[in-house]
């Protein structure tokens, strides 16, 4: 099974709109954590969140929040106004395990955003 | 804070040559830096851990003795991509383990490197 599945494959957003990008995993380990990273056409991943297992309220960072909600095991990015320079690869990612020393991130399969003008 | 640099960003090499990738971590010091492959259009795919002093970690399926890992210091770490062939061209990209304000353990990204083997 996928621990981490990403259903749309591509999006087509009018900017300045908001967007939801989904993500679901699969763990059983109480402790994990759950990542988005960008990846635009230059190739770079760029961290945007993070949301940790035990946390009881969702993370936010600028225009970026989580949607976490724990017992669908679902972790949404959520993308307020969308601007032109948001159109890139979107990565949810998770790390198993509660032990310093397993960073492992298990990476989906990517959303292709792209924002219309 | 936690910039991390790779070097080349591109390189094109012919078959059966080696090639060897730098990773750097240049504003802290990264005890575990990671090496993932990825192809077009496709997820990331872990190929190994790096610790600083110590041999690297592979992921099964992933050839040792082909890509070796080196990580000589607390800042920097090299894939060395030996007798390459044109099923290794591929995107290389390096993360280096870093705290973010607030304690959390947070993988930054290098920029990444293109190899193209001809």
């Amino acid at each position: 099974a996928q621990k981490i599945t990403q259903t749309q494959p591509g999006m087509f957003v009018q900017e300045k709109e908001a967007v939801t990008l989904d993500c679901t995993y699969d763990t059983s380990d109480q402790s994990y954590g759950l990542f988005w990273y960008k990846q635009p056409s230059s190739g770079e991943m760029i961290f945007l969140i993070y949301q940790g297992s035990y946390d009881e309220q969702n993370a936010t960072e600028g225009r970026y929040s989580l949607n976490f909600q724990k017992a669908r095991k679902s972790a949404n990015l959520v993308i307020s106004a969308s601007q032109l320079g948001d159109s890139a690869m979107y990565f949810c990612a998770m790390r198993e395990g509660a032990h310093f020393g397993n960073e492992k991130l298990t990476f989906g399969t990517g959303t292709r955003l792209t924002i219309i003008p | 804070g936690a910039v991390v640099s790779q070097h080349p960003s591109r390189v094109i090499c012919k078959s059966g040559t080696s090639v060897k990738i730098e990773c750097r971590s240049l504003d802290f010091q990264a005890t575990t830096m990671f090496w993932y492959r990825q192809f077009p259009k496709q997820s990331l795919m872990l190929m190994a851990t790096s610790n600083e002093g110590s041999k690297a970690t592979y992921e099964q399926g992933v050839e040792k003795d082909k890509f070796l890992i080196n990580h000589a210091s607390l800042t920097l770490s090299t894939l060395t991509v030996t007798s390459a062939h044109p099923e290794d061209s591929s995107f290389y990209i390096c993360s280096a383990r870093a705290l973010r304000v607030g304690g959390t353990d947070t993988q930054y990204f290098g920029p990444g490197t293109r190899l193209t083997v001809l």
